[in-house]
């Protein structure tokens, strides 16, 4: 089974319509991220969260909203999707990056949105 | 405020040949710096990594980078192609010195091998 696993892998959906992409993760590390992933644009951070307790903004946040239900859960949410939300989204997770630790991020395999 | 870029869009090697992609960054400090490649569909895979010591870093797939801290690089090399080395690879650093510090992405970089 994967360390990190997202939920849909694909979607299709209408303007104006509430999705939510599902991460969870048995990696046991208390960080966790979402990113987009546009054609040309690299990754973007949307939301990360250090613990279950923390919750932060990341580039590109306008339009998503993000919950951490437990330390091995973190989901996504468009509110209201509109078609420039589509996008290869994907989840990480990582260590604490002090000490011995040294942040790298460990990703899922992607969920890809289709907004029409 | 950290930084990395990819100058190079997209990279073309025949295969056997020995292949470089460039990454050059800015952060204040010793950085932490990665390698990460993508295949077509996937998640991005962790490739390399480098904290500290020795300036050459080995890694997975016969991938290896060099440290360069008065050029501020972090190429990715690699010494024969190919075909299936074919995928989009991203640098990407962090500060060390700062616990709520994220790992920066560049843009990517398109390696394609000729047969």
């Amino acid at each position: 089974d994967a360390d990190v696993t997202q939920t849909p892998r694909n979607r299709i959906t209408k303007t104006g319509k509430r999705i939510m992409l599902e991460c969870s993760q048995t990696k046991g590390h208390d960080r966790m991220y979402w990113y987009r992933q546009d054609p040309g644009l690299g990754l973007q951070l949307i939301y990360y969260s250090f613990d279950v307790k923390d919750i932060n903004k990341g580039e590109i946040s306008d339009g998503y909203s993000v919950s951490r239900q437990a330390q091995a859960k973190f989901s996504l949410s468009l509110e209201s999707a509109i078609p420039n939300q589509t996008a290869l989204y994907f989840c990480a997770t990582s260590d604490s990056g002090t000490g011995l630790n040294t942040g790298e991020l460990f990703f899922g395999e992607g969920s890809r949105l289709t907004v029409l | 405020a950290q930084s990395v870029a990819q100058p190079e869009d997209q990279v073309n090697v025949a295969e056997g040949n020995p292949l470089t992609v460039k990454c050059t960054y800015s952060v204040s400090g010793n950085p932490y710096l990665f390698w990460y490649v993508q295949y077509p569909n996937r998640g991005l895979q962790f490739l390399l990594k480098y904290i500290t010591g020795d300036n050459l870093v080995k890694g997975s797939y016969g991938f290896e980078a060099e440290f360069n801290k008065s050029q501020t690089s972090f190429h990715l090399k690699k010494p024969s192609a190919l075909v299936s080395d074919s995928a989009l690879y991203f640098c990407a650093v962090r500060d060390p010195y700062s616990s709520a510090s994220k790992i920066i992405f560049g843009s990517g970089t398109r390696l394609s091998i000729r047969p």
